[in-house]
């Protein structure tokens, strides 16, 4: 069982906006602004998408938006293409326990662009 | 441009010690804008972070909960390199591993090893 909560499956028309959510604890994602999201395709790394909750890396298209409230953060596909057909992953850092810091995962949703 | 390069072997016998490398070409594992770490993925398990090393003035490791009596994770500044130690595995140990650099603060995983598939089983 991961440590963040992710919808298992999402889905949407090419053109439409999809929503993920990522919900945690006041000890992860409410706690930090460092929500990451992640596009994994079939047989690869995962890519970073979305960096400290809102944050576009080099190369990433702004189509890809997050967001974070409470406990809750999203990530959001604007204008769906069919290259968006991937699993989608949360991660945020999790505090520090017993002197040592540490990292968590969500479950991971697969999007389906229809 | 960072690229990581993964290497270690693919099947591992159950109670030995599972060990893999990752190579760093365009930064340096010596950075202190860096943190170098291990994470893996498996069915039953999802992502889980194991652990990272970094220097900032001296080397540091963080290891997660669930592994940190059986993990190491060691620089090798004269290859431009680190490395995965984990003793005792298991069949739940099965899982594809991935390297991956950490922007220091951002606490997002920006570059990743192309990830490497290993089997606990006699």
């Amino acid at each position: 069982q991961s440590a963040l909560t992710q919808p298992p499956s999402a889905s949407g028309s090419p053109g439409q906006s999809v929503t993920i959510s990522c919900t945690g604890t006041s000890s992860d994602v409410g706690g930090y602004n460092s929500v990451s999201w992640y596009q994994q395709h079939p047989g690869k790394a995962p890519k970073l998408i979305i960096s400290e909750v809102s944050k576009w890396p080099s190369g990433v298209p702004d189509r890809f938006s997050g967001s974070k409230s409470g406990n809750t953060a999203s990530l959001t596909v604007s204008g769906l293409q069919a290259e968006d057909e991937a699993d989608y992953y949360c991660g945020s850092y999790a505090g520090s326990h017993a002197g040592s810091h540490s990292w968590v995962f969500g479950g991971g949703t697969k999007l389906t662009v229809l | 441009q960072v690229q990581l390069q993964q290497s270690g072997p693919g099947l591992v016998k159950p109670s030995q010690t599972l060990s893999l490398t990752c190579a760093i070409s365009g930064d340096s594992v010596s950075s202190n804008s860096a943190a170098w770490n291990w994470i893996r993925q498996s069915p039953s398990r999802g992502l889980e972070w194991l652990g990272r090393t970094y220097y900032r003035s001296k080397w540091n490791n963080d290891y997660a909960i669930s592994v940190k009596s059986r993990i190491t994770i060691n620089p090798d500044t004269s290859k431009n390199q680190f490395s995965l130690q984990l003793k005792s595995v298991t069949p739940e140990d099965t899982a594809v591993y991935f390297c991956a650099r950490e922007e220091a603060g951002s606490g997002s995983f920006e570059y990743w090893g192309q990830g490497t598939l290993v089997t606990v089983s006699s």
